[in-house]
């Protein structure tokens, strides 16, 4: 059973860049089948996708948010990476997660989420 | 960009079905996924491509998507039920999330 958990600094001051891993487990993330995303959620706010990353390297991005993020990955460690810069109050959310199913896109599963908090 | 509207709120009566409802333009034409989301938890999957349900989602649960709105339905709705409920679909290389519908069962 593949799981997803979620690793970085929970403070990060404004203008600076946020980094989270996810790391996977149970399951490989060179697989075909899979696109591996960030979504994140301020508090009492509904959910944002970021953006998203295939096994090859190829990314998608919200275009909201595309002239500040970047997600890689490094399938030697099963892990992939978030970098959002220039951020500010209006980026603290909790941040996940999640692969979804090529193709179609749904998400399953999740991690559990992890808060980051922009302040000085 | 596309959108996706949900009500706000849901109410239903323990034991009664509830409908959810996620509007799009043409949405009938895209792939409807549904996620539930309980307090503190990260979302569950709770039926993808508009009406076909994970293993382990209850039968209760289920989707259908025509014209212009999907529904998530949930019958003989119970306490536990109770959570926020959100559509997903991909459009033009952009994924977007319904803005969530609270589910409250009296």
């Amino acid at each position: 059973q593949v799981q997803l958990q979620e690793s970085g600094p929970g403070l990060v001051k404004p203008s600076q860049t946020l980094s989270l891993t996810c790391t996977v487990s149970g399951g490989s993330i060179s697989s075909g089948s899979y696109y591996w995303s960030w979504i994140r959620q301020p508090a009492g706010k509904g959910l944002e996708w970021i953006g998203r990353i295939y096994t090859s390297g190829s990314t998608n991005y919200n275009p909201s948010l595309k002239s500040r993020v970047t997600i890689s990955v490094d399938t030697s460690k099963n892990q992939f990476s978030l970098k959002l810069s220039s951020v500010t109050a209006a980026d603290t959310a909790v941040y996940y997660c999640a692969r979804a199913v090529v193709v179609y896109n749904w998400f399953d599963p999740w991690g559990q989420g992890t808060l980051v908090t922009v302040s000085s | 960009s596309y959108e996706l509207t949900q009500p706000l709120s849901v109410s239903v009566a323990l034991g009664q079905t509830a409908r959810i409802t996620c509007g799009g333009n043409n949405i009938g034409s895209k792939n409807v996924h549904w996620y539930q989301q309980k307090p503190g938890q990260a979302p569950v999957l709770v039926i993808y491509r508009d009406s076909n349900r994970p293993s382990g989602i209850p039968e209760r649960f289920s989707g259908s998507n025509s014209g212009n709105t999907a529904t998530l339905t949930i019958s003989r709705a119970q306490a536990g039920d109770e959570a926020d409920y959100y559509c997903q679909v991909w459009d033009s290389s952009s994924l977007v999330f319904g803005g969530g519908t609270k589910l409250t069962v009296l």
